[in-house]
């Protein structure tokens, strides 16, 4: 079992609709998450972290989180098409800095 | 976040010579830095840890004496790739860690894409 999963697409979602963007992970001890958006042929760039149970809000993003599940997914509200992109989800390792990256997802908004 | 640049954007080399890039972070004395490497349609590899003034964690797999990493400073990382080969032909992308929002977040440079012949 991969250490973080995610569905890798493509999803495709009209101009205007809600994005849904999912991600597990394995290591129950696991405090922080985070999600990244990478352009093809660019590097990841930090959307939003979350460490608490619930939802947390930036803009047109929410990151939720549930521990219990295992759980951490993106919802990306009134897409659009520059939100077309390879959305990654990391996992911070348990007493270690580094992070565990699922395999992204890659979103495509039609106009 | 925190500011990172990589230098060059993209080297082209002959079998055989070795390459350096170079991960500056620009506005954040950073301790610790990442070095990945991607292949394409695939996601981000982990190669080494970085930690300033003592020596790189590899991860299991990378060849510690083909890809030599130097932190000298807390705004400087360097990555050699030794007597490269065309296999080693990727995106390298540099992190470091922390910044004035969040101790534990990984902020990216813009990666370096080496194609060897």
């Amino acid at each position: 079992q991969k250490e973080v999963e995610q569905n890798s697409g493509p999803l495709s979602v009209p101009e205007g609709a809600i994005a849904s963007l999912n991600c597990t992970y394995s290591d129950r001890g696991s405090q922080s998450f985070f999600w990244y958006r990478q352009y093809s042929g660019k590097s990841p760039e930090l959307i939003m972290f979350i460490y608490s149970n619930g939802d947390k809000e930036d803009g047109r993003f929410t990151a939720q989180l549930n521990k219990a599940s295992q759980y951490v997914s993106l919802l990306i509200r009134d897409s659009q098409p520059s939100d077309s992109a390879t959305y990654l989800c990391a996992v911070k390792v348990q007493g270690a800095q580094k992070l565990v990256f699922g395999q992204g997802t890659r979103l495509t908004i039609n106009p | 976040g925190a500011v990172v640049s990589q230098h060059p954007s993209w080297v082209i080399c002959k079998s055989g010579t070795s390459v350096k890039i170079e991960c500056r972070s620009l506005d954040f004395q950073a301790t610790t830095m990442f070095w990945y490497r991607q292949f394409p349609k695939q996601s981000l590899m982990l190669m080494a840890t970085s930690n300033e003034g003592s020596k790189a964690t590899y991860e299991q797999g990378v060849e510690k004496d083909k890809f030599l990493i130097n932190h000298a400073s807390l705004t400087l990382s360097t990555l050699t790739v030794t007597s490269a080969h065309p296999e080693d032909s990727s995106f390298y992308i540099c992190s470091v860690l922390g910044g004035v929002t969040s101790t534990d977040t990984q902020y990216f440079g813009p990666g370096t894409r080496l194609t060897v012949l």
